[in-house]
């Protein structure tokens, strides 16, 4: 358990309202990842962080921004949720030593 | 890594019977190799992993997997699966840029 916790864990939002999510972590990991699941698709990276400020682009990255203004908080946020972003959106941070990625429990987003 | 392939999105077996699923995956440089599962309703949790040294490593409970860098796969199998096995299996592989490419997942289902 690497003390990762995600708010808000179930969501149903309006197509075209901005949605927040957060993900927590009590560790100190440097890096933090965002990732949406799919039936089909598995595992998609949306955005990652390697240190406070410091963000990067995945490979589905369009309509989300994130932010990390603390070492453990990174959020997520859809400025304009749309009904394609219905997904269960999992945070995850990685030991930088076994290369091991830890995730949250997940957040069930629902736009309608 | 490029692409990581899991060929069967669905793997029914039966109760007591062994299994095998199929990942490879393609890279030019060296892998850090994963595999996780992901219990119904669940967020996804570490099975088991290569790093180096031995191509084959176990988990706990009774899954191994070998590392077959000529075939660029990392196959897991189990000689006995139970009910409890029940669950979707992702394979991932990292080339060492913290971050991991992701097959499509292959659920395991276990038929009594």
């Amino acid at each position: 358990d690497a003390g990762i916790t995600q708010s808000p864990r179930h969501k149903v939002t309006e197509t075209g309202t901005p949605v927040t999510l957060r993900c927590h972590q009590t560790e100190n990991h440097r890096y933090m990842y965002w990732y949406r699941q799919d039936p089909g698709h598995g595992l998609r990276l949306i955005h990652y962080s390697y240190g406070v400020k410091d963000t990067d682009k995945g490979e589905v990255s369009d309509g989300y921004s994130v932010s990390r203004s603390k070492t453990e908080d990174f959020l997520l946020t859809l400025e304009s949720a749309t009904s394609s972003q219905t997904s269960v959106y999992f945070c995850a941070i990685m030991d930088q030593i076994s290369y091991e990625q830890y995730f949250g429990p997940g957040t069930r987003l629902t736009v309608t | 890594a490029q692409s990581v392939t899991q060929l069967d999105s669905q793997v029914p077996v039966f109760e007591e019977a062994p299994v095998e699923l199929r990942c490879n995956y393609s890279s030019s440089v060296s892998v850090y190799l994963f595999w996780y599962v992901q219990y119904p309703n669940q967020g996804l949790q570490l099975l088991l992993k290569y790093l180096s040294g031995s191509t084959l490593v176990e988990s706990i409970n009774g899954f191994e997997a070998e590392f077959n860098k000529s075939q660029t796969s990392f196959h897991l199998r189990k000689p006995s699966v139970h009910i409890s096995d029940t669950a979707e299996y992702f394979c991932a592989v990292s080339e060492s840029n913290y971050q991991l490419i992701w097959g499509a997942g292959t659920k395991l289902i276990i038929k009594p």
